[in-house]
Order: C-alpha cells, then sequence, then structure tokens
C-alpha cells in the first residue's frame, strides 16, 4: 500500500471549515483513499473514503487531486468535539488481503 | 448493535502472568483484526483473520503473544508470560465484507507491573 504523509498537527477555530491535507504521491490505480479518526482514548472512527471523485457524507468532504496524488479532508463546521487525530489511509480495496496500517496521523485542535 | 465489545476495558497484572483479551466482533462481520497502540509506536496492527483464519500475523511481537478465532462470534489475544514493555491500549477492530469500513472497539488498556 502507497505512504501518506500529513502534518503533524494543526489548529483550527471552532465553527470554521477544517481543512486537512494528505499527500500520497505514490498511490496506484487501485487504491483508495480512507479517512479515519481517534478522539482521545476511543478506538478509531472511519469519517469517509475515495478513489478519485469527491465524496462527500454526513461528517466531512473529501476532494482528492486529479492526479490523485493529494487529498484534503473537509470538515466544513468545526467542533470542539471534532479535535482528535486524523489519519489518512491509502490501500487496495477487494479480496480478503485487508490491512488498515495507520500512520502518524495529524492532531487537529480545534479552539474556542 | 453495540457494536465491537472489548474486554476487559482495563487490566492491571504482575509481569510473568497471563494475559488474555477478549473480542465479540458486529454480528454479521467476517474480518477481525487486533490493533496495539502505544506513544512511541502508535497503532500497530498485529494480526487479522478472514473468516476465522489467520491471514497475516506478520505483526505479532514474538511467540509470546497468540491470537484465536474459535467461531465468527469471538476472539482471544493472549499474552504468556506478560512484559512490563505489553503495557499499551489493545483494539480490535470488524469488518463487514468488501468495500465497507472497519469498525472499531474502545479498547483494552493493559498495564504490566
Amino acid at each position: 500500500d502507497a505512504k501518506t504523509t500529513q502534518p503533524p498537527s494543526m489548529d483550527c477555530a471552532e465553527g470554521r471549515a477544517a481543512n486537512l491535507p494528505c499527500n500520497h504521491s505514490t498511490i496506484s490505480g487501485n487504491e483508495y483513499v480512507y479517512w479515519y479518526r481517534q478522539i482521545h482514548s476511543q478506538g478509531p472512527q472511519y469519517i469517509i473514503h475515495g478513489l478519485k471523485n469527491n465524496e462527500t457524507n454526513e461528517m466531512a468532504s473529501l476532494i482528492i487531486t486529479e492526479d490523485r496524488k493529494s487529498s484534503t479532508l473537509i470538515l466544513p463546521h468545526a467542533t470542539l468535539r471534532d479535535t482528535a487525530v486524523y489519519y489518512c489511509i491509502v490501500r487496495s480495496d477487494g479480496g480478503s488481503n485487508y490491512k488498515l496500517t495507520f500512520g502518524k496521523g495529524t492532531l487537529l485542535t480545534v479552539n474556542p | 448493535d453495540a457494536g465491537v465489545i472489548q474486554s476487559p476495558r482495563h487490566e492491571v497484572t504482575e509481569m510473568g502472568q497471563e494475559v488474555t483479551l477478549r473480542c465479540k466482533p458486529i454480528s454479521g462481520h467476517n474480518s477481525l483484526f487486533w490493533y496495539r497502540q502505544t506513544m512511541m509506536r502508535g497503532l500497530e496492527l498485529l494480526i487479522y483473520f478472514n473468516n476465522n483464519v489467520p491471514i497475516d500475523d506478520s505483526g505479532m511481537p514474538e511467540d509470546r503473544f497468540s491470537a484465536k478465532m474459535p467461531n465468527a462470534s469471538f476472539s482471544t489475544l493472549k499474552i504468556q508470560p506478560s512484559e512490563p514493555r505489553d503495557s499499551a491500549v489493545y483494539f480490535c477492530a470488524t469488518r463487514g465484507g468488501v468495500f465497507t469500513e472497519a469498525f472499531f472497539g474502545q479498547g483494552t488498556r493493559l498495564t504490566v507491573v
């Protein structure tokens, strides 16, 4: 699976959009981009994933560049409860050989 | 559904003792994963099962660690004998099938003194 690069930390004001970048320049054609987050002392939580098109759900939006070498997770109106470590993971899907390998992620701190 | 259920939530044991961590997956999920998280090493995948069969145990640190999944509704991770460096939070996660996300339990915080 391709490796990802994320900034170690970011700050965001409550109510503003949080834009979390992820670089995955070695991504291959069949690899998806997944985002998870981990709120302190809890298990990681799935947020969203995509292949090449932008995706949106009730939690966030995922913007993937046309060359697929980077992506941005957008939390449109960040709240204090969104303070967490956000993990960007690239992996191929399908089949039984499934692995989710977590890097160090980005610690997002939402400030009042 | 109650989600992935792990027990115990906290475990304190003395060095050299056997420790067994338990996981009950979400009903119908056919893939199960054990992770370990420490400040130094982050989240590490230890082993994962598909349809109760271990697929990849390359992350298991050493022979003191063993994992079983005797049926679709139960898995254990055993450490024998335990050592202080095994202190960590251990997470179990399960997945329902291809193209679905993984759901994590709340973890077991293990302290070996």
